[in-house]
């Protein structure tokens, strides 16, 4: 059945990189766009990236953009989040999830996250 | 941007009550681009409704999505002991803040 795993949570210093995946199982990633969503504690959803099923089309919310990127091993149906210059403020419980049909038409399937904590 | 808003921020009812949460938006919006979330404590959320009005699979019909361009709702009829839960709204890139349905 359809799954998507999280991996790579971590506590880490400002200014630190750390990569999240997310493994999925059940269903291609080349057949479907993958969003990052993060939560913070006791605090609401925030939308933080998506790569398109195809992989041409990529987008970052302004909180995140030209730091955060995402990228796919396609081989191993695994998508990663690739998090640079992490600001205390990117401390939540980040979810991936596919995107139903196409990029914002609901959003299906999730995983069950994984922590970041930046923190000196 | 657009911004969305959820109230009440909190609804206490009984089961088998009647919920009704709204989401609006700051300007109009495609209702295809229209979904509501469930999410229970330590869990991921979970899609009940998207494209405004269509349930999500597997989602029961008392669950209920309407709306057009600035004012949505998610209405829930007789609630079960599940449902007492958070719900949040979405759309694209943007999601709501949430109400909670609590039991009274």
């Amino acid at each position: 059945q359809v799954q998507l795993a999280e991996s790579g949570g971590a506590v880490v210093q400002p200014g630190r990189s750390l990569r999240l995946s997310c493994a999925a199982t059940g269903f291609s990633l080349t057949s479907y766009a993958i969003h990052w969503v993060r939560q913070t504690p006791g605090n609401g959803l925030e939308w933080v990236a998506v790569v398109s099923d195809d992989g041409n089309k990529r987008y970052y919310s302004n909180s995140v953009k030209g730091r955060f990127s995402i990228s796919r091993d396609n081989s191993n149906n695994t998508l990663f989040l690739q998090m640079n210059s992490l600001k205390v403020e990117d401390t939540a419980l980040y979810f991936c999830a596919r995107g139903r049909v196409d990029l914002w038409h609901g959003f299906d399937y999730w995983g069950l996250g994984t922590l970041v904590t930046v923190s000196s | 941007e657009i911004g969305l808003t959820q109230s009440p921020g909190t609804l206490s009812l009984s089961p088998g009550e009647r919920a009704t949460l709204s989401c609006r938006a700051s300007q109009g919006i495609s209702t295809d681009y229209l979904a509501w979330y469930q999410q229970k404590p330590g869990q991921a959320p979970r899609l009940l409704i998207f494209g405004a009005s269509s349930r999500a699979t597997g989602i029961p019909d008392r669950f209920t999505g309407s709306g057009s361009g600035t004012d949505f709702a998610l209405t829930i009829n007789r609630l079960e002991p599940e449902d007492f839960a958070v719900y949040y709204c979405q759309h694209l890139a943007t999601f709501g803040g949430g109400t909670k349905v609590e039991i009274k």
